[in-house]
C-alpha cells in the first residue's frame, strides 16, 4: 500500500480554516486519496475523498495537487468539534484501509 | 437510522478467557471488518468478510478469528487473549464494489485482567 506522510500534530483556532497537509510521492494512477477523522473516544468517520480533481463536501474541501504527490485537507471554518485525529489515506476502494499515524488538530477556543 | 453497532462498548476478560465481541449493521452493506486500535496507535485491519468471503491478513494472529452467520452481524473472537491484546475493536461496514466509504461503528474496549 501507497504511503502517506502527515504532520504529527497541528494547532489552530477556532472560526479559522486549517490546512491539513497530506504527501503521498509513491500514490499510483489508480490510488484515491481518502481522508478520516477520529474524534476522541469514536470510530473513524470519511471526511472526503478524490482522485484528481479538488473536491467539495459539507465536511470539507481537498485540494489535489496537480502531480496529486501531495493533498491538502480545508477545514473552512474550525469548531472545538474539529479536534481529532485526521487521517490521509490512498486507497483503491472502500476495501482496505491502512491508517498511517494521522495529525492531531488540537482546536483553541 | 442506519447504523454500524457494536456491543458491548467496555468487555473485560481474564488472560486466556475465550471472548467475543459482537457488529451489528442496519447498512445492508456486503462487508464488514474488523479492526484493532491499540492505546495512541492507528486502527489497524485485523480481517474482512466480503459477502461470505473471508479475507484475513496476513499479520493477524491465529488467536484471532472471526464468523459472519449473516449479512448483518459479524463477530470477532478470541482464543486466549493476552495482555497484549488489550485494545479498541472497531467494526466497519462497506458496500462494494461501488462504495468508496467505511462506516465505522464506535468500537468496543477490551480489557484483559
Amino acid at each position: 500500500d501507497a504511503k502517506t506522510t502527515q504532520p504529527n500534530s497541528m494547532e489552530s483556532n477556532e472560526e479559522e480554516p486549517v490546512h491539513l497537509p497530506c504527501n503521498h510521492s509513491t500514490i499510483s494512477g489508480t490510488d484515491y486519496i481518502h481522508w478520516y477523522r477520529q474524534l476522541p473516544s469514536q470510530g473513524p468517520e470519511y471526511v472526503i475523498h478524490g482522485l484528481t480533481s479538488n473536491v467539495n463536501n459539507r465536511m470539507a474541501s481537498l485540494a489535489i495537487a496537480e502531480d496529486r504527490k501531495s493533498s491538502t485537507l480545508i477545514l473552512h471554518r474550525a469548531t472545538l468539534r474539529d479536534a481529532a485525529v485526521y487521517y490521509c489515506i490512498l486507497t483503491q476502494g472502500a476495501q482496505k484501509l491502512v491508517f498511517g499515524q494521522g495529525t492531531r488538530l488540537t482546536i483553541n477556543p | 437510522d442506519a447504523m454500524v453497532i457494536q456491543n458491548p462498548r467496555y468487555q473485560v476478560t481474564q488472560f486466556g478467557k475465550p471472548v467475543t465481541l459482537s457488529c451489528s449493521q442496519t447498512l445492508n452493506h456486503n462487508v464488514m471488518y474488523w479492526y484493532q486500535q491499540k492505546s495512541s496507535q492507528a486502527p489497524k485491519l485485523l480481517f474482512h468478510y466480503y459477502d461470505k468471503d473471508f479475507n484475513n491478513e496476513a499479520d493477524t494472529p491465529d488467536n484471532f478469528q472471526s464468523r459472519r452467520p449473516n449479512t448483518s452481524f459479524c463477530f470477532l473472537d478470541i482464543r486466549s487473549p493476552g495482555l497484549g491484546d488489550a485494545a479498541m475493536y472497531l467494526c466497519a461496514t462497506s458496500r462494494l464494489p461501488r462504495g468508496y466509504e467505511q462506516y465505522f461503528g464506535p468500537g468496543t474496549r477490551l480489557t484483559v485482567t
